[in-house]
C-alpha cells in the first residue's frame, strides 16, 4: 500500500533556484494538503485542495504556488527558493467519510534547505 | 486566539500514565485529531474524535474533550519507552475536506 508519496525526500537549492515537490495518493482521496514543519512550531499549512479543480491558500501560502493536476496529484512549486523555506515539507490526503473521522493521511516528508 | 496550543514538554517515568493536553480555537470543528511523530518520521494517526463525542477509547489511549471549555486531552496508560515521540493535537476547521489545523507539539520524554 502505497499511501501518499512525496518527492524528492532530500534537496538542497540555491537562494532564487525554483524547484516543484510532487504528491501523489492512491486512496482515490479528494482532499490534499501542503504542510510544513518548522521546529517549535508544529505543521502549518501551506495550500489545500477540497476537492480536484480547486486550491486554496492556508496559513502560510507567500512563496508557493500549487497545481492540483488530477484526482492523485497535488504538486507544491518555489518558484525562487529562500533560506526562510529551509523546513520539512509534507504532502496529505483525506477522506470524506465520516465513519473513518475525515482522516488525514501523511506522507514521509521532504527535507528541503535552502543555502 | 487563532492558535492551537499545547505544551512543548512532558517527561515521564515508564509505566505512570502521561496526559498531554490541548486547547483549540473553533467551537463548530468537527473532528479533533491526535498524531505521533517520532524522530525523523512522518505523522501517524493516533486516534480522533467527533465533537458530539466527550470521550474515546482505544486500548492504552483516553481521549477526552470539553467542548464548552475547547480543550482536549490524550491520556496513554502504562506508558513505555517506545512512546517517546512527539504528539500532535490538530482540529479540522469546516466541513468536509475543510482545513487541518495543528497545535506545535508536545515531546513526550519516557524515562526507564
Amino acid at each position: 500500500n502505497a499511501g501518499v508519496t512525496q518527492t524528492p525526500k532530500f534537496q538542497v537549492l540555491k537562494t532564487g533556484q525554483s524547484m516543484t515537490l510532487q504528491c501523489a495518493q492512491d486512496m482515490n482521496h479528494n482532499s490534499m494538503y501542503w504542510y510544513r514543519q518548522d521546529p517549535g512550531m508544529g505543521l502549518r499549512l501551506i495550500y489545500y485542495s477540497a476537492s480536484e479543480g480547486t486550491t486554496d491558500k492556508g496559513e502560510v501560502p507567500n512563496g508557493y504556488n500549487v497545481s492540483r493536476l488530477n484526482k492523485r496529484e497535488f504538486s507544491l512549486r518555489l518558484e525562487s527558493a529562500a533560506p526562510s523555506q529551509t523546513s520539512v515539507y509534507f504532502c496529505a490526503s483525506s477522506d470524506s467519510g465520516q465513519s473513518s473521522g475525515n482522516t488525514i493521511y501523511f506522507g514521509e516528508g521532504s527535507w528541503l534547505t535552502v543555502v | 486566539g487563532e492558535d492551537v496550543e499545547q505544551s512543548l514538554f512532558l517527561s515521564v517515568r515508564e509505566g505512570d500514565s502521561s496526559v498531554i493536553n490541548c486547547t483549540y480555537t473553533d467551537s463548530s470543528s468537527t473532528y479533533l485529531y491526535w498524531y505521533k511523530q517520532e524522530p525523523g518520521a512522518g505523522l501517524q494517526l493516533l486516534t480522533y474524535i467527533f465533537s458530539n463525542m466527550d470521550m474515546k477509547q482505544d486500548q492504552r489511549l483516553t481521549v477526552l474533550l470539553n467542548k464548552k471549555d475547547k480543550h482536549l486531552s490524550l491520556r496513554i496508560a502504562d506508558t513505555q519507552t517506545g512512546d517517546s515521540a512527539i504528539y500532535f493535537c490538530a482540529e479540522r476547521r469546516g466541513s468536509i475536506g475543510g482545513k487541518l489545523i495543528f497545535g506545535q507539539g508536545t515531546e513526550l520524554s519516557v524515562k526507564p
